[in-house]
């Protein structure tokens, strides 16, 4: 069976700290593909990475770097300096031979100025 | 370049009373899904068209929610009757690429 499991539920930081939002996932899929969306009060979800089960580099685009890790089965996000406007719910996900998404239950984000 | 349209925003119905929600992909893409979140949760997925074909329905309560996409464009979910578990944010996404998905903003449900 495929799960996504983000064990922390809420986290608040205060500005300019750096978060890291944990993800761990489970899947019998040789191929699979990871993600992260970010989901901000508005709603929508708002793509930010995906992964594929081959490539374990790690990543940095500006603030954001994603540590993956097929030893321990984790995919996790960092924010660096963290800034208000990342207060939002993050989603890991977990696609695979079903073209269908698991996602975590989410880690809700509080970045207070 | 629009982003995928969902509408209503919000609905507010009784128990037993239908509604409907709707949803424009982004132009061109073929694939089309239907995501239910509950509170504090992550998307569910409800049901996945290629075109105008439903491919993976298995998670659509089928004795109360129905789909649609016919010319494979815009598409339609149904609920009838509604009960109050199905409160909850309904969301629609469109992709060319199975492994990226763009969503719309969902339609919140409350179910009096």
């Amino acid at each position: 069976a495929q799960k996504v499991t983000q064990a922390q539920t809420e986290i608040s930081v205060v500005e300019k700290e750096d978060v890291t939002l944990d993800c761990v996932y489970e899947t019998r899929d040789t191929t699979y593909y990871l993600f992260w969306y970010k989901q901000p009060p508005s709603g929508e979800l708002v793509f930010l990475i995906r992964r594929n089960s081959f490539d374990e580099q790690n990543e940095i685009s500006g603030r954001y770097s994603w540590n993956f890790q097929k030893s321990t089965s984790s995919f996790n996000f960092t924010i660096t300096a963290s800034q208000v406007v990342d207060s939002a719910v993050y989603f890991c996900a977990l696609g695979g031979a079903t073209n269908k998404l698991i996602f975590g239950t989410g880690t809700l984000l509080a970045v207070q100025p | 370049e629009a982003g995928v349209v969902q509408s209503p925003r919000y609905k507010i119905i009784e128990k037993k009373q239908p509604v409907a929600f709707w949803c424009n992909p982004i132009s061109g893409h073929n694939t089309l899904y239907w995501y239910r979140q509950n509170l504090g949760q992550g998307p569910e997925l409800l049901i996945r068209y290629e075109n105008e074909e439903a491919v993976d329905d298995s998670q659509l309560p089928k004795d109360r929610f129905s789909a649609e996409r016919l010319k494979g464009v815009d598409s339609t979910l149904k609920i009838q009757p509604a009960e109050l578990g199905d409160s909850a944010v309904y969301l629609c996404a469109s992709s060319t690429n199975p492994q990226k998905l763009f969503f719309g903003s969902g339609t919140q449900l409350s179910v009096l």
